[in-house]
């Protein structure tokens, strides 16, 4: 597609459900990256994936997030038994490979997904 | 570690004016800078970036950022500005190392304008 694509804009779940929040980032870009936007928080960096290459999770909160990126295209993030702290907006980036002819590694953003845990 | 300060979490500014968003950084090697803009609801939008060359770098929306090295700043810049441009504007920055692939923000600096 033209821009990155984030599913659901909105989700309401109650605490100790599991939600899963997908990206589809533009065509061609290699690198996709989750950030996730607390109320009137900055972005804060949950797990980036890059190719093939193993993911740099270093940003997940706890074990009970998780990511996977199928066919190198398509991202899913997982929150199980949800708590009302993981309230928040997730926000789906994508980028062309660092290192990539003419890339100079600007990320375009989706809309995000906002989650409300009651 | 990167790591990007925004020192302000909040710069008010009467349109017409110009305005100045501050953001310093910290990276292991030659930085890679960007700003970006988030409107209310809505993800972000790219402004403008340094990669190398010209230490002044013009974005959209007619904004402009300095690269200053021994300061290691990359302020954002507008000579007169809107009502419009209130919104929340966030700095980032990536190191030139290939180790280093993430884009690290600041924790933003909401800008308002008045009329």
């Amino acid at each position: 597609g033209a821009g990155v694509s984030q599913s659901p804009s909105n989700k309401v779940t109650e605490k100790g459900k599991d939600v899963e929040l997908r990206c589809d980032p533009i065509s061609g870009h290699t690198a996709l990256y989750w950030y996730r936007q607390s109320l009137g928080q900055g972005l804060e960096f949950l797990i980036y994936f890059q190719g093939n290459s193993a993911p740099d999770k270093s940003g997940l909160p706890s074990d009970r997030f998780s990511a996977e990126r199928t066919g190198g295209s398509v991202s899913t993030l997982t929150i199980q038994r949800t708590q009302q702290e993981d309230s928040a907006v997730y926000l789906c980036a994508s980028s062309s490979a660092w290192g990539d002819r003419g890339s100079t590694g600007e990320l375009f953003f989706g809309e995000g997904s906002r989650l409300t845990v009651l | 570690a990167q790591s990007v300060a925004q020192p302000e979490d909040q710069v008010n500014v009467a349109e017409g004016n110009p305005l100045t968003v501050k953001c310093t950084y910290s990276v292991s090697g030659n930085p890679y800078l960007f700003w970006y803009v988030q409107y209310p609801n809505r993800g972000l939008q790219f402004l403008l970036k340094y990669i190398t060359g010209d230490n002044l770098v013009k974005g959209s929306y007619g904004f402009e950022a300095e690269f200053n090295k021994s300061q290691t700043s990359f302020h954002l810049k507008k000579p007169s500005a809107l009502v419009s441009d209130s919104a929340l504007y966030f700095c980032a920055v990536r190191s030139m190392n290939t180790g280093f692939q993430k884009l690290v923000f600041g924790t933003g600096t909401r800008l308002l304008v008045s009329p």
